[in-house]
C-alpha cells in the first residue's frame, strides 16, 4: 500500500509569507501527526489529528495551525514565516490515536526555507 | 528542558561489531519507546519498539533494552552494517500519546 505521502518536496518562501503543506496517510489510517525537525533539536512535536479533531498540541505558537479532512488528509500551514521556521516538517500516520500498539508511519517530510 | 536525551550527538563503529546507542528520559509517565532510523532526505522509519513492562525486545539484528529504575534504554545492533549507518531517533510517550523525540545520534559503520 501506499506510504505517507507529503507536497511539496521542498519549499522556498520570504518572511512574512504564510505557507501551507499537505500530508496524505496510508490508507485507513486515521491519525496523523505533524513534527518539526532542526539540527540538534530532534523532531519537535506541533500536534496530531484524529477524525477531524486536533487531539493534541505541542508547544509551538499560534502561527502554527493545522486541519484534517474527512478523508484523513491533513494541512499544516504557518503564517507569518520567520527564518527560524526553516526546517523539515515531517507528517506521520497511524491507525488510532492514542495506542501504544503502533509506530508511526513518517512521510518523507516537506523542507521549508525561509529567506 | 528535554525530557528525552541522546547524549552522543555521534557515533562510529567498526563494521561486524556491535553499536550502542543510548537514550535517557526524564518522565516517569513514559510507558513506551520507540527507534527510529533516518537516513538523508527520508522520512524517519520505525524500527523497534518496548513498552514499560518489559525489559528487552529482540528483533533479528536490534535489541532494545529498558531500565526503568535508571530512565534509560539502549539500542543494541549486531553485527553492524555499513547499511546501518543512518541518524536514530529515540521515542518515548505516554499511553502511545504525543510521542516525545531525542534529537538523534549519528551511526556511522566504518566497512
Amino acid at each position: 500500500k501506499a506510504g505517507v505521502t507529503q507536497t511539496p518536496r521542498y519549499l522556498i518562501k520570504t518572511r512574512g509569507q504564510q505557507v501551507t503543506l499537505s500530508c496524505s496517510p496510508i490508507s485507513g489510517h486515521r491519525s496523523v501527526s505533524w513534527y518539526q525537525q532542526t539540527p540538534g533539536q530532534g523532531l519537535q512535536f506541533l500536534f496530531e489529528y484524529f477524525s477531524e479533531t486536533q487531539r493534541n498540541k505541542g508547544n509551538f505558537p499560534g502561527r502554527f495551525s493545522g486541519r484534517q479532512f474527512s478523508n484523513s488528509r491533513s494541512e499544516m500551514n504557518v503564517s507569518t514565516l520567520e527564518l527560524g521556521d526553516s526546517a523539515l516538517y515531517l507528517c506521520a500516520s497511524k491507525p488510532t490515536a492514542g495506542g501504544a500498539n503502533y509506530g508511526y508511519t513518517f512521510g518523507s517530510g516537506t523542507r521549508l526555507t525561509v529567506v | 528542558d528535554q525530557q528525552v536525551k541522546q547524549n552522543s550527538p555521534s557515533l562510529s563503529v567498526q563494521e561486524g561489531r556491535i553499536s550502542i546507542l543510548n537514550c535517557d528520559y526524564t518522565n516517569s509517565m513514559f510507558d513506551y519507546f520507540l527507534w527510529y532510523k533516518k537516513y538523508p532526505a527520508e522520512g524517519p522509519t520505525f524500527l523497534i519498539s518496548i513498552s514499560s513492562i518489559k525489559d528487552k525486545n529482540e528483533d533479528g539484528r536490534f535489541t532494545v533494552f529498558l531500565n526503568k529504575s535508571a530512565k534509560h534504554l539502549s539500542l543494541h545492533i549486531v553485527p553492524s552494517q555499513p547499511g546501518d549507518s543512518a541518524v536514530y531517533f529515540c521515542a518515548a510517550s505516554s499511553y502511545g500519546q504525543n510521542f516525545v523525540f531525542g534529537p538523534g545520534t549519528r551511526l556511522s559503520v566504518l566497512p
